[in-house]
């Protein structure tokens, strides 16, 4: 089964950029998706098909993906943004939903 | 405006069948799958699997003997059975429309998340 891999947590300070990778053999090939989930909140789609942002999402989030990463990159971190983000993708052969393991954002 | 809400016993004794509704609103099942996701506490997402308007299914491997999942499209509403649980089932539990198909879909939106808890 395909398997997508997250550092488990990022820290940075308030106005930086935050970058969290998603790794997965060939996940260039792939449509990622990303998710926001605040403690105690359903997950919230923020990036979907590598870069398109839903309505309602800021433009300081944006996405890209490319070989063998995908990432979600959060500009001007605001205290606001802490959260998991999850990446997803379908696996192609088996049709399977296939989330990463998480990345813990901390602004410090 | 689409929304989804998960419905169902709280509580589940271990050994027995733990059974959840989604209900939509504001919109009809076709075209899209409705999917069923569960996080454990203090753990990540996992995908249980989707069901489409047809009622063709499709489920995570190591749990496909113990769930099945059913649609019915008059009420809107699609539901999760998963049998014989244990502790390891008690998770928080979603259901979520996966839209833009099979290979390559996003879920775009979610309910809010029923609390499942198998203790005797």
């Amino acid at each position: 089964s395909y398997v997508l891999t997250q550092p488990p947590s990022v820290s940075l300070a308030p106005g930086k950029t935050a970058k969290i990778t998603c790794g997965g053999n060939n996940i260039g090939r792939k449509s990622v998706h990303w998710y926001q989930q605040k403690p105690g909140r359903a997950p919230v789609l923020v990036i979907f098909y590598d870069s398109d942002r839903p309505s309602g999402i800021p433009e300081r989030f944006s996405g890209s993906n490319s070989g063998n990463t995908a990432t979600l990159t959060i500009s001007r971190v605001e205290a606001g943004d802490e959260a998991d983000y999850y990446c997803q993708v379908c696996d192609g052969g088996s049709d399977h939903v296939v989330f990463g393991g998480g990345t813990k954002l901390t602004v410090l | 405006q689409v929304q989804l809400q998960e419905s169902g016993p709280g509580l589940v004794k271990p050994s027995e069948t733990l059974s959840l509704t989604c209900s939509v609103s504001g919109d009809s099942l076709g075209t899209f799958h409705w999917t069923w996701i569960r996080q454990p506490p203090g753990k990540g997402l996992e995908w249980l699997g989707y069901i489409d308007y047809t009622g063709n299914t499709n489920h995570k491997s190591s749990l496909k003997s113990r769930v099945t999942m059913s649609i019915d499209t008059s009420k809107k509403e699609f539901s999760l059975k998963m049998n014989s649980v244990t502790a390891a089932d008690t998770a928080m539990y979603y259901c979520a429309r996966l839209a833009g198909g099979v290979g390559s879909g996003t879920l775009d939106i979610w309910g809010r998340g029923t609390m499942v808890t198998v203790s005797s």
